[in-house]
């Protein structure tokens, strides 16, 4: 069964760039991940999903700001241009033989 | 437009039962499988359990097995999670997902309802 481990939280100043990392501990390092933002209050929001190959593919309306990379067993997600409505908590999850798994989360706070 | 709205959600004694559903409109639904994702108070998100869009196909977190049954009724376009021996730790926000069914999204969730509140405690 996959383990996926994120960092507990990060912080980045208004209009600047942060980059949250997702580590695939267990499981194939091919295995797609996906992202998930969550916004205080709501429920969860499919951002995009990212291949073995590093390439990242967005769900609809989800701005330009954000964008998807791989490293090794590393997925990253990339914001840009970071705004106020980007403070929430990120989830990464994938699947693998009908089970799926989601990482603890990053509570990010935009400064 | 997907839509998912769920409900069932109560305040339940321990030991006790409870069915959620989840309504889907804006899709064909028997086309998608479909998941339960649950969130306790203050906590990440926790997959519960996965049905094929045939309803053949079920699937369990160990958390839940034996407990929980997952099922669908394809020509109301509804999902349903029927959970038994509830347990103090069962108490959560109850979101059910649709899988996107491969492609661009592979199988991520690229839809998810608001969410029912179960609250198990005597």
């Amino acid at each position: 069964q996959p383990v996926l481990t994120q960092s507990s939280s990060a912080s980045a100043s208004l209009g600047s760039s942060v980059k949250l990392t997702c580590t695939l501990s267990s499981g194939p390092s091919t295995s797609i991940i996906a992202w998930y933002q969550q916004q205080p209050g709501k429920a969860p929001r499919y951002l995009m999903n990212v291949e073995g190959s590093g390439t990242y593919n967005k769900g609809g309306g989800v701005p330009d700001r954000f964008s998807g990379s791989r490293s090794g067993t590393d997925r990253y997600l990339t914001i840009s241009n970071l705004q106020s409505e980007d403070e929430a908590d990120y989830y990464c999850e994938t699947w693998d033989s009908n089970t799926r798994v989601f990482g603890g989360g990053t509570k990010l706070t935009v400064l | 437009e997907v839509h998912l709205v769920e409900s069932g959600g109560d305040l339940v004694q321990p030991g006790g039962s409870l069915r959620l559903s989840c309504t889907a409109s804006g899709l064909t639904f028997t086309n998608y499988a479909m998941s339960w994702v649950r969130q306790a108070p203050g906590k990440g998100l926790e997959w519960v359990s996965a049905i094929s869009g045939s309803g053949g196909g079920t699937y369990y977190a160990d958390s839940v097995k034996g407990r929980f049954t997952i099922s669908r009724d394809n020509s109301k376009n509804t999902l349903y999670l029927q959970m038994d021996s509830l347990r103090a730790e069962d108490t959560a926000v109850y979101y059910c997902a649709k899988d996107c069914g491969g492609g661009d999204c592979s199988h991520a969730f690229d839809d998810w309802g608001q969410g029912t509140l179960v609250t198990v405690s005597s």
